[in-house]
């Protein structure tokens, strides 16, 4: 069975700081990884994916993940994070055919 | 092009009232799923159409859900006999079976469903 661990679940940064959000997935065959993103009151919008190919995957608003297998990682990351980022970032995980497994979810709480 | 739609947006019942819930995904999509968010539980898969296959019910929580897609697009989430357990945010997905695009989802914006 598949299952996903967001080691964090609130994460204050200030303004223009660096952030990294945590994701540990386990699966016992290859999966497709994403970070979905879901600002107040509004649905979920998908940031990234990594399928397969380069571990180094980049999103929308300067967001970017890296897939790490040994780890069982894909932690997302952003060097100077904006107020608008105030957000619940939530990572996925699924196999092709099925439905997605969600972490807990991570907010993200911006300050100036 | 349009996205995935909901509705309602918002329902408020009485408990034990029987609530439909309804999706439609976007045009093309041959998947379609829903799923539940509520607080301390996250998102939660509940149901999952893929064409004309058997729909995979193993999220259901209970025999009180139900779930029927018509014509392969519109989908319709039925509750029975509500609880106030079953109040949540019920999200909608649709997605275009690829290993390309390794089912990518697209959400709606989801039924706020409160049971008083």
């Amino acid at each position: 069975a598949q299952s996903v661990t967001q080691l964090d679940s609130q994460v204050p940064v200030f303004e223009e700081a660096p952030v990294e959000l945590r994701c540990n997935y386990s699966s016992s065959v290859s999966v497709y990884l994403f970070w979905y993103v879901q600002y107040p009151n509004q649905g979920l919008q998908l940031l990234l994916k990594y399928l397969s190919g380069s571990t180094l995957v980049k999103g929308i608003n300067g967001f970017e993940a890296e897939f790490n297998k040994s780890q069982t990682s894909f932690h997302l990351r952003k060097p100077s994070v904006h107020i608008s980022d105030t957000a619940e970032y939530f990572c996925a995980v699924t196999q092709a055919g099925t439905a997605l497994i969600f972490g807990k979810g991570t907010t993200l709480s911006v300050s100036s | 092009g349009a996205g995935v739609s909901q509705s309602p947006s918002n329902k408020v019942t009485e408990k034990g009232k029987d609530v439909e819930l309804r999706c439609d995904p976007i045009s093309g999509h041959t998947a379609l799923y829903w799923y539940r968010q509520s607080l301390g539980q996250g998102l939660e898969f509940l149901i999952y159409f893929q064409g004309n296959s058997a729909p995979d019910k193993s999220g259901l929580p209970s025999d009180r859900f139900s779930a029927e897609r018509t014509g392969g697009s519109v989908s319709t989430l039925t509750i029975q006999r509500t609880q106030q357990e079953d109040s949540a945010v019920y999200l909608c997905a649709s997605s275009f079976q690829s290993g390309r695009t390794g089912n990518e989802q697209f959400f709606g914006p989801g039924t706020r469903l409160t049971v008083l």
